[in-house]
Order: structure tokens, then sequence, then C-alpha cells
């Protein structure tokens, strides 16, 4: 079945640095890719998307490029701010399956200090 | 302001105590999802409902009901609750298969 597996945090940064998240997927289709944000209290927000290879999504500084030949789908932003802690979600939806399911991964808190 | 409401936000009660968590879109969307989110499980669907009364089962939907008798509700029924099921749940909309789905801000159950 198709799985996604994400790095396990805490990721603890100081403000400014470079922040990369592994994800990596198994599917039997051609899924698409998704990252979703959830700050503290909240539901899950969108972040970016991608729904075919070497697409690359990008939204608020995050970017991430759906790479077909390693099934990854890393999310890095170049300059982090306390404002970016949350926990980070790869998912994926496969087109083997008409409602279009996510399946998660299980999540990265990422801590980000002044 | 398209939303996607649960309530209610929390709640703690007893094993064997019936109880509903409700969840109401304004966005018109077909696609309906309960989720129940677990420390290192992620997110696992629960139910979900691709239009009026057509709903099925996701992964893990032993204890749990659903009903959609009309398109912006979808309610989560827990007939005979028990403490495995404390967790905390998120209901989705989205407007069609494999487009982004939208959360509700989520309910977090205690079962005691």
């Amino acid at each position: 079945g198709d799985s996604v597996t994400q790095m396990e945090g805490p990721v603890t940064l100081s403000e400014e640095a470079f922040l990369t998240i592994n994800c990596t997927y198994t599917a039997t289709g051609y899924p698409s890719l998704f990252w979703y944000v959830q700050y503290p209290g909240e539901g899950l927000q969108l972040l970016l998307k991608a729904t075919k290879a070497d697409d690359k999504g990008s939204n608020k500084g995050f970017e991430a490029t759906y790479r077909k030949e390693t099934t990854s789908f890393h999310l890095e932003k170049g300059s982090v701010q306390v404002s970016d802690s949350a926990v980070y979600f790869c998912a994926l939806s496969d087109s083997t399956d008409s409602w279009g399911k996510l399946q998660f991964g299980a999540g990265t808190q990422v801590v980000v200090t002044p | 302001e398209a939303q996607v409401t649960q309530n209610p936000r929390y709640l703690i009660t007893v094993t064997g105590k019936k109880l509903t968590v409700t969840c109401s879109q304004n966005m018109n969307h077909e696609y309906m999802s309960w989720y129940r989110q677990d420390p290192g499980l992620g997110l696992r669907q629960i139910y979900y409902s691709m239009n009026v009364e057509v709903t099925d089962k996701g992964d893990v939907p032993e204890g749990y009901k659903v009903s959609r008798k009309e398109k912006r509700n979808f309610p989560l029924i827990l007939e005979s609750p028990s403490p495995n099921q404390t967790s905390l749940y998120f209901c989705a909309s989205s407007s069609g298969g494999h487009q982004p789905q939208h959360f509700g801000d989520g309910t977090r159950l205690s079962i005691l």
C-alpha cells in the first residue's frame, strides 16, 4: 500500500537558519504530493503541492520538488522565522484512488528559536 | 470566509456515552472526510464521503459512524466510546478527488 515516511522531530533551529525536512513515499500509481502545516491549536493548512514529476511547489518561502527517481518530496526553506514553528506533514494522494484520499506521514515538529 | 467548522473543540466524557462531533463546510464541497491524529502516526482517515448519502470506510473505521444527509454537514458519531478513541479529530473537505483538502481546527476528545 501507499506510505509516506518523513524525518522524525523535533527539529530545533535558530532564526534565519536553513530548514530541510526529508520526505519519501511509496505509491501504487502516480501520486500528487503535498506539504501541510499545522500551527499550534489549529487545523492543517495546505503549504504547497506538486502533481507530477519534476514539479516544484512553493509558498511562503518554502519549496519542494517532486523527484520521481528518488521518490522524494523534501521541504526546504532558506531562512526560517520564529513564526515557522509548527508541525509539518508530508502527504500523498494516489492516482489509483478515485476519492483522492490523503496518506500522511507522521509529521515533523519544527521549533525556531530567536 | 471559506471554512470548515467543527464542534465541540474539546470534550471529556466517559466510556459508553454516545457522542456526536459535528462538521460543517460552507464551500459547497462534495468531498468530506474525518481523520484522527495520534502522536507518531500522523493523520489516519476514519470515514469519507463523496456526496450526499455516499459514504465509505477509511483506514480506521471501527467504533465510528457517519452520515451525509446534507452536502454541508458530515457528523462523526461514536455510539459507545472507549478510551482508545481518545484522540484529536479533524474534519476536512475538498472540491474533488486529488484537490487540496480544507481542514477544521480539530476536536480533542478524551474518553475516560
